[in-house]
C-alpha cells in the first residue's frame, strides 16, 4: 500500500522563474488537496478536486497559481512567475472517505 | 472567522501524560482533527471526533471535546520520546466534511527521557 507521494521533494528556484509540482494520490481516492504551509504555522487551504472538478479555490490561490487533474489520478500546482514569499512547503492530501485526509510527504520550494 | 488556537510548546518526561489543548471558533464544525508532523515530513493523521461526541479513545490517545466551549483536547499516555513532533488540531467549518481544514498553529511537544 503506497500512500500520498509528491515529487519533487525539494525544489529551489530563482524569482520569476515557473515551477510544477506533482501529486499522485492514494489510489481510489477521489478527492485530492492542496494546502501550503510556512515555517511556524499550520497547512493552509490552497485548493481541492472532487475527481478532476476542482470544487474550491482560496484567495491564497493567486493568479499566478493554478492546479489541474486532468484524469481524477494525479495532479499538479503550477506557480507562474515565482516570488520570494513562495518559498513554502506544498502539501497534497487525499481522501475517499469525506472524514479523512491522509497527506504526502510535501514539496519544499525555495525560491532565491 | 474561522481560527483554530494552540499553546506553542510542551515539555513533558517521559512516561508520563501529555495534554495538547486547542480552542476552535466555528461552532458548526463537524469534525475535528488532530495531525502529528515530524521534522521534515508530512502530516499523520492521528484521530478525529465527531462533533456529537465527548470522548474518544484510541490506545495511548484520549480525545476531549467540550462542544460549549469550544475547547478540544489530546492526551497521550506514557509519553515515549518517539512522540516528540508538532501536534496540528484542525476543524472542518461550515459543517461540511471533506472540504478544506482549518490548522492551528501546532503545538510542539518535547519528551525528554
Amino acid at each position: 500500500d503506497t500512500g500520498v507521494s509528491q515529487d519533487p521533494r525539494h525544489k529551489i528556484t530563482k524569482r520569476g522563474q515557473n515551477v510544477t509540482f506533482r501529486c499522485d494520490p492514494i489510489s481510489e481516492h477521489n478527492r485530492l488537496y492542496w494546502y501550503r504551509q510556512t515555517l511556524g504555522q499550520g497547512p493552509e487551504f490552497l485548493t481541492y478536486f472532487q475527481n478532476e472538478a476542482q470544487l474550491e479555490k482560496s484567495r491564497l490561490l493567486s493568479d499566478r497559481f493554478s492546479a489541474e487533474r486532468p484524469k481524477g489520478s494525479f495532479s499538479t500546482l503550477e506557480i507562474q512567475r515565482t516570488e520570494q514569499g513562495d518559498s513554502a512547503m506544498y502539501l497534497c492530501a487525499s481522501s475517499f472517505r469525506l472524514t479523512e485526509q491522509y497527506f504526502g510527504p510535501g514539496t519544499r520550494l525555495t525560491v532565491t | 472567522g474561522e481560527d483554530v488556537e494552540q499553546s506553542l510548546f510542551l515539555s513533558v518526561r517521559e512516561g508520563d501524560s501529555s495534554v495538547i489543548n486547542c480552542t476552535y471558533t466555528d461552532s458548526s464544525s463537524t469534525y475535528l482533527y488532530w495531525y502529528k508532523q515530524e521534522p521534515g515530513a508530512g502530516l499523520q493523521l492521528l484521530t478525529y471526533i465527531f462533533s456529537n461526541m465527548d470522548m474518544k479513545q484510541d490506545q495511548r490517545l484520549t480525545v476531549l471535546l467540550n462542544k460549549k466551549d469550544k475547547h478540544l483536547s489530546l492526551r497521550i499516555a506514557d509519553t515515549q520520546t518517539g512522540d516528540s513532533a508538532i501536534y496540528f488540531c484542525a476543524e472542518s467549518p461550515d459543517n461540511q466534511a471533506g472540504t478544506a481544514l482549518i490548522f492551528g498553529k501546532g503545538t510542539t511537544l518535547s519528551v525528554s527521557s
